[in-house]
């Protein structure tokens, strides 16, 4: 079955924790994303790639890092997670130039 | 950059009604896409509907209409009949050929189904 898959759903943690969201696709799209969702404010792109070791910063990039060592793993670290980046994360992909892109299930954190 | 605003942070409806969400955009480009994603409480995102700016004819799947007004920049979406599963939010985005690597999301419209 096509789809993306991240891991945790849902995690809580203290500030300056660091930590991993898991991201892996398996229908070998170019182009990844992370996303983060607040209320009010809609989805907003945190860091894209558009291939293996290809990546650059999105609208929201600061206190998150990414890397794309292979084509199917994007995983967002958070160094030192504080409370303002407790939010709804969400993993997107899809081949270059398609109108269509694929969405995790999302991952709710809570920083305290 | 483009921006999409949807004004209306929530809409109620009745059950077998009808009910239209708004969404406007602002860019500069005359070939993009528009679409309309509905996350449940599942928060998955599904997409319902999508849109070729360069196509005039207003895209239909099922139940789900758009009114797409390209000179205004307005992209609503029509549900016809509504269902209790129609429960949830429902965000326009739109997505440039040329920053296709990228979408841009409005901040949603909860959409409430009364039985």
């Amino acid at each position: 079955e096509a789809q993306v898959t991240q891991n945790p759903r849902y995690l809580i943690t203290v500030t300056g924790k660091k930590l991993t969201v898991t991201c892996s696709q398996n229908m070998n799209h170019e182009y990844m994303s992370w996303y983060r969702q607040d209320p009010g404010l809609g989805l907003r792109q945190i860091y894209y790639s558009m291939n293996v070791e290809v990546t650059d910063k999105g609208d929201v990039p600061e206190g998150y890092k990414v890397s794309r060592k292979e084509k199917r793993n994007f995983p967002l670290i958070l160094e030192s997670p504080s409370p303002n980046q407790t939010s709804l994360y969400f993993c997107a992909s899809s081949f270059r130039g398609a109108t269509e892109a694929f969405f995790g299930q999302g991952t709710r954190l809570t920083v305290v | 950059a483009q921006t999409v605003t949807q004004s209306q942070p929530e809409m109620s409806v009745q059950e077998a009604e009808t009910v239209t969400l708004s969404c406007t955009y602002d860019t500069s480009e005359s070939d993009y896409y528009l679409f309309w994603y509905k996350q449940p409480p599942s928060r998955q995102m599904i997409l319902v509907i999508r849109q070729e700016a360069y196509k005039q004819q207003n895209a239909t799947e099922n139940r789900f209409s758009v009114n797409f007004q390209k000179a205004a920049k307005s992209f609503s979406l029509k549900i016809s009949d509504s269902q209790l599963g129609d429960a949830a939010m429902y965000f326009c985005a739109y997505r440039s050929p040329i920053n296709d690597y990228k979408l841009s999301f409005g901040a949603g419209t909860t959409v409430t189904v009364r039985a």
